[in-house]
């Protein structure tokens, strides 16, 4: 049973407009979200997280948006640059639970010039 | 420069071999972490590491064997009871369980 779920597996954007990746989750004990990039044979990095006592973050072209009562979340990349073909991949824990965050599959973004 | 790093980057072993993956962290993480990522499934948690001498299963640890005898390594073996042991394993550190993560670039294991 997936409790973090990434419904798209691929999105497609042209360079300059605006990228918006969802993430669905399940459990209601998770209190703090994050969304990592990924390239091709190399290891995820952070990119940007949310605590649930907020309902949005900004860092840069980067924006999470944290929905609590659909428990949902979305990044937005705004603008795309064909280097944010990645993968993302949303994450969730619980501060009273064990702490080690649960990933969603995945979603590959392409940036189009 | 802090990291870690995880070798090989490729590996290649016999099917009904055991095969210990390598993963050093020299940013003073008391937490380390195996995940197996496969195509369409995302991140998976084998084992995890919270102090030395001392790691707990994931969920998937079933044909895997960890140990954490120093800070800053935690080797992960793929044992021959693995059934499907061909994957892109990473290795992850962070401060503190529920701290950021800081993955490792990965071993693609290929076993034929």
């Amino acid at each position: 049973d997936q409790q973090v779920k990434q419904n798209s597996p691929s999105l497609s954007v042209q360079e300059g407009r605006i990228s918006i990746l969802n993430c669905d989750y399940t459990n209601s004990m998770f209190d703090y979200f994050l969304w990592y990039k990924k390239y091709p044979a190399e290891g995820p990095t952070f990119l940007i997280s949310i605590s649930s006592i907020k309902d949005k973050n900004e860092d840069g072209r980067f924006t999470v948006f944290l929905n609590k009562s659909a428990k949902h979340l979305s990044l937005h990349i705004v603008p795309s640059q064909p280097g944010d073909s990645a993968v993302y991949f949303c994450a969730a824990s619980a501060s009273g639970g064990s702490y080690i965050p649960t990933f969603g599959r995945g979603t590959s973004l392409i940036v189009h010039p | 420069d802090g990291g870690i790093t995880q070798s090989p980057k490729y590996l290649f072993r016999k099917e009904g071999q055991n095969v210990t993956l390598s993963c050093e962290q020299n940013l003073n993480h008391d937490a380390m972490y195996w995940y197996r990522q496969d195509p369409g499934q995302g991140l998976r948690l084998i084992y995890y590491s919270q102090i030395v001498n001392d790691f707990q299963k994931g969920d998937i640890a079933e044909g895997y064997s960890v140990s954490r005898e120093k800070k800053e390594s935690f080797p992960l073996t793929v044992t021959s009871a693995q059934k499907n042991p061909t994957a892109f394993y990473l290795c992850a550190s962070s401060m503190r369980v529920n701290y950021g993560y800081t993955f490792g670039s990965g071993t693609r294991l290929t076993v034929v």
